[in-house]
């Protein structure tokens, strides 16, 4: 069963534009997210991450946003650049003291087109 | 920068062969972990490690085992090596994040393995 559910396998958005990777979650006890970026051949790396306390979180060109009632979630990169392609994760996971376990997506594969 | 290596890369083998991939990381970090992940699937954890001489089975049953005799090594094992264990294995370890709240997880490159 499934908790954490990116639903879209690729997007592909022209540079300078916005792109928007969505993510949804089934499990109500999670209350950490986090993205993470992969290139091909290279482990995922983190990107961003927001608490369920927050609904807003921004980093530079990436703002992960958090409608908990919805139990989704969504990361907007403006402006989009070559670099960005990628693909990203998303991951949650329930706050546990530093021992916590992530519960991954299956991934959405972003391409920008320059 | 995160410094966490995985040797190979890439591993072709026959069924019923033992093999070992190897992780190791230089960055002093007490907790590891193993994920493993099929082409357009999610990362599944199956082997976590807080500190040497400790490890724990994850959320996904694997027939790997693991052992984290040093901090910075954390080899896992298939005793026999079967079609159905060919998939991409991922090592990560993780360390506190300044300002967060949960540890920041460092991954490897992977090991691609392909059991025929």
């Amino acid at each position: 069963d499934q908790q954490v559910k990116q639903n879209s396998p690729s997007l592909s958005v022209q540079e300078g534009r916005i792109s928007i990777l969505n993510c949804d979650y089934t499990n109500s006890m999670f209350d950490y997210f986090l993205w993470y970026k992969k290139y091909p051949a290279e482990g995922p790396t983190f990107l961003i991450s927001i608490s369920s306390i927050k609904d807003k979180n921004e980093d530079g060109r990436f703002t992960v946003f958090l409608n908990k009632s919805a139990k989704h979630l969504s990361l907007h990169i403006v402006p989009s650049q070559p670099g960005d392609s990628a693909v990203y994760f998303c991951a949650a996971t329930v706050t546990n003291f530093g021992n916590e376990k992530l519960t991954f997506g299956t991934g959405t594969r972003l391409t920008i087109i320059p | 920068e995160a410094d966490i290596y995985q040797t190979p890369r890439y591993l072709v083998i026959g069924t019923g062969k033992k093999i070992t991939l190897e992780c190791s990381q230089t960055m002093g970090h007490d907790k590891m972990y193993w994920y493993q992940q099929d082409p357009g699937m999610e990362l599944h954890l199956i082997h976590y490690s807080y500190g040497v001489n400790s490890t724990e089975k994850g959320d996904l049953s694997s027939e790997s085992t693991v052992s984290r005799i040093r901090t910075e090594h954390f080899p896992l094992t298939l005793e026999s090596a079967r079609p159905s264990h060919t998939s991409q294995y991922l090592c990560a370890s993780s360390s506190p994040r300044l300002g967060g709240i949960v540890d920041e997880q460092f991954f490897g490159p992977g090991t691609r393995l392909t059991v025929l």
